[in-house]
């Protein structure tokens, strides 16, 4: 079952440039997505979310981007910062359900 | 900031064995949820919880799985006979007011679970 993936497994950034994320999905009936942040050894920690109803949200040096034509999230850091340095996972939801569906996840390194 | 915890942070038993992880959610939550990761695999829903009873379940949760939540604060994932394949990282989450309202699903540390 791959409703939710992400197909960079890893990505490598310098310190102070743009990291960009992406995440596809298949379930069209996926109306809110969030992104989390994992360390090692740590629980999901909530980065940003956006309901399907808008098209970017930002917090901060963090955007998420939504095209849901395209079925396509990704989620942006300006200006990335070693401390960055973790798994992101996106995630889905859907309103008539409780359960988050996850993609595989990506890890960012930020090299300084 | 409130967050949730859970205990023990690490479980190692014997296949066979029955195993309780234990959670505490944010004060003022009211959906609960049970998740794993095991090795190198996705983050899987198993169960959510809301108002004593269990409101959603993956194929996961078979009858081997049970979610209680026995007093006001804890709430917790008993595994009757653990498998090898049980053997994976275990997180609770909770949220206010559950799917209709879009809200967000705050994540405990997580219990790694290995089973012998």
């Amino acid at each position: 079952d791959q409703q939710v993936k992400q197909n960079s497994p890893s990505l490598s950034v310098q310190e102070g440039r743009i990291s960009i994320l992406n995440c596809d999905y298949t379930n069209s009936m996926f109306d809110y997505f969030l992104w989390y942040k994992k360390y090692p050894a740590e629980g999901p920690t909530f980065l940003i979310s956006i309901s399907s109803i808008k098209d970017k949200n930002e917090d901060g040096r963090f955007t998420v981007f939504l095209n849901k034509s395209a079925k396509h999230l990704s989620l942006h850091i300006v200006p990335s910062q070693p401390g960055d340095s973790a798994v992101y996972f996106c995630a889905a939801r859907y309103n008539a359900g409780n359960m988050l569906t996850f993609g595989g996840g990506t890890r960012l390194m930020v090299k300084p | 900031e409130p967050e949730v915890t859970q205990t023990p942070s690490h479980q190692v038993t014997q296949m066979g064995q029955e195993v309780i992880l234990r959670c505490v959610p944010i004060s003022n939550h009211l959906y609960f949820y049970w998740y794993r990761q095991i090795l190198g695999q996705k983050v899987e829903f198993l169960v959510s919880f809301y108002n004593n009873e269990i409101s959603e379940k993956s194929e996961i949760f078979d009858d081997q799985f049970s979610v209680e939540r026995p007093d006001g604060s804890n709430f917790t994932l008993k595994i009757r006979s653990t498998k090898l394949e049980d053997s994976a990282m275990y997180f609770c989450a909770s949220d206010r007011q559950g799917p209709r309202f879009l809200e967000t699903q705050y994540f405990g540390p997580g219990t790694r679970l290995l089973v012998l």
